[in-house]
């Protein structure tokens, strides 16, 4: 079936290194979402990419959407101990009514 | 704004027994969904809905059902839980409209279920 891979699954870091997180999916997708999940609660909407090649920016956050529409990622620059957590990403594949979620990168920051 | 409710937090069962989650929006969307997630698992997608009455499989039906008889609510049930079933239980809604936002998803806080 389809699948959404997400790499790394964990990623320790000093607070004001960079951090990026990595998504490939084995069928192109109609768009793709990025959720944050703080230690303890729920995922959260972060943003929606949907155009091939599209670059996204929320602060030091970086989303970019491959070419080809399979693949995605997240870059943030110079962590903070407020970006724990963990993220995910989740494909789209279009015309279905439901998302296809990576298993998550799980972030530590260390001050 | 209460947006996506979850009830209960945290539940403790005895392996056999049975339980309901329920899941209630109030921002009229058309879609709903349960996941579980259990750790290095990531979302794992239960069973979801697009519509009132209507329910489909998701990635790890078996031991579970579900039923959505009035739009704003859906119900996850534990018929005879096992000790497989211990996870964190996460309800999600969409809107189900517009091209693009239609599966844009809201959680609720989630319940903690242990099996014993």
């Amino acid at each position: 079936g389809q699948q959404v891979m997400q790499i790394p699954q964990y990623q320790h870091v000093q607070e004001g290194e960079d951090f990026t997180t990595y998504c490939n999916s084995s069928t192109t997708l109609s768009n793709i979402q990025w959720y944050k999940q703080r230690p303890g609660g729920h995922p959260v909407f972060l943003i929606q990419l949907v155009k091939s090649g599209e670059v996204k920016k929320q602060k030091r956050l970086t989303f970019q959407f491959g070419e080809a529409k399979k693949n995605s990622s997240l870059h943030i620059t110079a962590t903070q101990t407020t970006d724990v957590g963990t993220y995910f990403c989740a494909g789209d594949l279009g015309g279905y009514n439901k998302l296809i979620f990576g298993a998550g990168t799980r972030l530590a920051v260390h001050p | 704004n209460a947006g996506v409710t979850q009830t209960p937090k945290f539940r403790v069962l005895k392996t056999g027994q049975s339980m309901t989650l329920l899941c209630a929006q109030d921002m009229n969307h058309e879609y709903m969904y349960w996941y579980r997630q259990d750790p290095g698992m990531g979302l794992r997608l239960i069973h979801y809905s697009v519509g009132e009455g209507t329910t489909a499989k998701g990635e790890v039906p078996d031991g579970y059902n579900v039923s959505r008889l009035k739009k704003q609510n859906f119900l996850l049930g534990l018929e005879s839980a096992a000790p497989s079933q211990t996870s964190v239980y996460f309800c999600a809604s969409s809107s189900g409209q517009g091209y693009l936002s239609k599966n844009i998803q809201y959680f609720g806080a989630g319940t903690r279920l242990s099996v014993l």
